[in-house]
């Protein structure tokens, strides 16, 4: 039982390069979740999507898209990646019983 | 501000010490999460406390609610240096979001 698999696990980019990180759970939970992680700081909420066939902005949206290709995959894109977002990122799913977030193992992004 | 906030920033004890770590926040909340994180890996929950709940214990953790002075704290009994971690509190406020707050760096010294 994987979880909630992310890859790729680091990546480089050039400012203006476009990417798309991929996250995909295997614990057939409805919620999924994309955070970034800046040194010494918390989560923040990048997007989410509450269920198949929806998606909505967190608290720092600005820069990037997601598509939630099915219940599984949950994708974040950077059109056009700048230095400001190198960051860790994060996916998550949520068990509806319990309220609990399942966290990836994470992306170690650097935008040079 | 819904985010929770971390008190102390850093923690450093022996083996075998007990560690509070403490979160503070400003608005109602559902339920308030304890998460723990490796250096280098992803976030593990540790422990869920919901809002009409004032004590929660799992093994070596107790965690505390006080939604009067909307304040929380986590307790480690008995530390190890597999604790050392950075530990975060996170609250569902709406539906199902969590906010982080900017989390404890706990360093257990053998």
């Amino acid at each position: 039982n994987a979880g909630v698999t992310q890859t790729p696990k680091f990546q480089v980019l050039k400012t203006g390069q476009s990417m798309t990180l991929q996250c995909a759970q295997d614990m057939n939970h409805n919620s999924m979740y994309w955070y970034r992680q800046d040194p010494g700081m918390g989560l923040r909420l990048i997007y989410y999507s509450a269920s198949e066939g929806t998606t909505d902005k967190g608290e720092v949206p600005n820069g990037y898209n997601v598509s939630r290709l099915n219940k599984r995959e949950f994708s974040l894109r950077l059109e056009s990646a700048a230095p400001s977002q190198t960051s860790v990122y994060f996916c998550a799913s949520r068990s509806r019983d319990f309220g609990i977030q399942y966290f990836g193992a994470g992306t170690r992004l650097s935008v040079l | 501000s819904q985010q929770g906030e971390e008190d102390p920033q850093a923690l450093s004890i022996q083996e075998g010490e007990n560690a509070t770590m403490n979160c503070s926040y400003k608005t109602s909340i559902n339920n308030l999460q304890w998460y723990r994180q490796n250096s280098g890996r992803g976030l593990v929950h540790l422990i869920l406390i919901r809002s009409n709940e004032r004590e929660k214990h799992s093994g070596r953790l107790r965690v505390t609610l006080d939604t009067s002075k909307k304040s929380s704290s986590l307790l480690i009994t008995a530390s190890r240096a597999a604790d050392t971690a950075s530990y975060f509190c996170a609250l569902e406020t709406s539906g199902s979001r969590l906010t982080f707050g900017e989390g404890t760096q706990l360093t257990v010294n053998p």
